[in-house]
């Protein structure tokens, strides 16, 4: 059964708009962790945020910031005022007990932002 | 420069051939990993070294062999690959189980013909 769920396959936003990246997970665990990361066309994995589940306070970090909620399973990624640079693949992901702590993925979510 | 090397960037096989991907870690992490990115697929986890010993395997075909000679460095040796094997190939590395995260290469896109 897929752990994380990215339900949107593709965005696309004009520049400067806000967007958000959905992303919903499940897991038995008390402690768990959870990640973005950022895929540019480059190839590599870039890392933005790990969160553990006993820390719900949302998190800004310049024009990206996290809502991380329990009661709904959810860790969604806000972007505001998108700019072309923020084209990439993001991808959510989980690590918990379950796995051995190593990092389940969802399937990405294609952001396209154009000028 | 992530402080994690993948050679080669881009290798082009034939279904006979072997080949090998070599990844480089220069973090002092003791865990790495292998993870296949296929189109519309999520990552799929496919090997985990823990210390230099392989802790995970995900029912990955015996034509991918990995090998870790040390900490720092994992290969992965490919073998009578099929079509379907074509994808990037990402190597990872981390402090202890990755509870803090992996750092990722840039990955090898194999295409196998």
């Amino acid at each position: 059964a897929q752990k994380v769920t990215q339900a949107q396959t593709e965005i696309s936003v004009v520049e400067k708009e806000d967007v958000t990246l959905d992303c919903v997970y499940e897991t038995r665990d008390t402690t768990y962790y959870l990640f973005w990361y950022k895929q540019p066309p480059s190839g590599e994995l870039v890392f933005l945020i790990r969160r553990n589940s006993f820390d719900e306070q949302n998190e800004i970090s310049g024009r990206y910031s996290w809502n991380f909620q329990k009661s709904t399973s959810s860790f969604n990624f806000t972007i505001t005022a998108s700019q072309v640079v923020d084209s990439a693949v993001y991808f959510c992901a989980l690590s918990d007990s379950n796995s051995g702590y190593a990092l389940n993925f969802g399937k990405g979510t294609s952001l396209l932002v154009t000028p | 420069e992530t402080g994690v090397t993948q050679t080669p960037r881009h290798l082009v096989m034939g279904m006979t051939n072997k080949k090998s991907l070599k990844c480089e870690q220069h973090l002092g992490h003791n865990a790495m990993y292998w993870y296949k990115q296929s189109a519309k697929k999520p990552l799929e986890l496919m090997f985990v070294y823990n210390f230099k010993e392989q802790t995970e395997n995900n029912s990955v075909p015996s034509r991918f062999s990995p090998e870790c000679p040390n900490s720092s460095h994992l290969f992965l040796h490919l073998h009578t690959l099929q079509p379907e094997d074509s994808a990037l190939y990402l190597c990872a590395s981390s402090q202890d189980t990755g509870r803090d995260g992996y750092t990722f290469g840039s990955g090898t896109r194999l295409t196998v013909v």
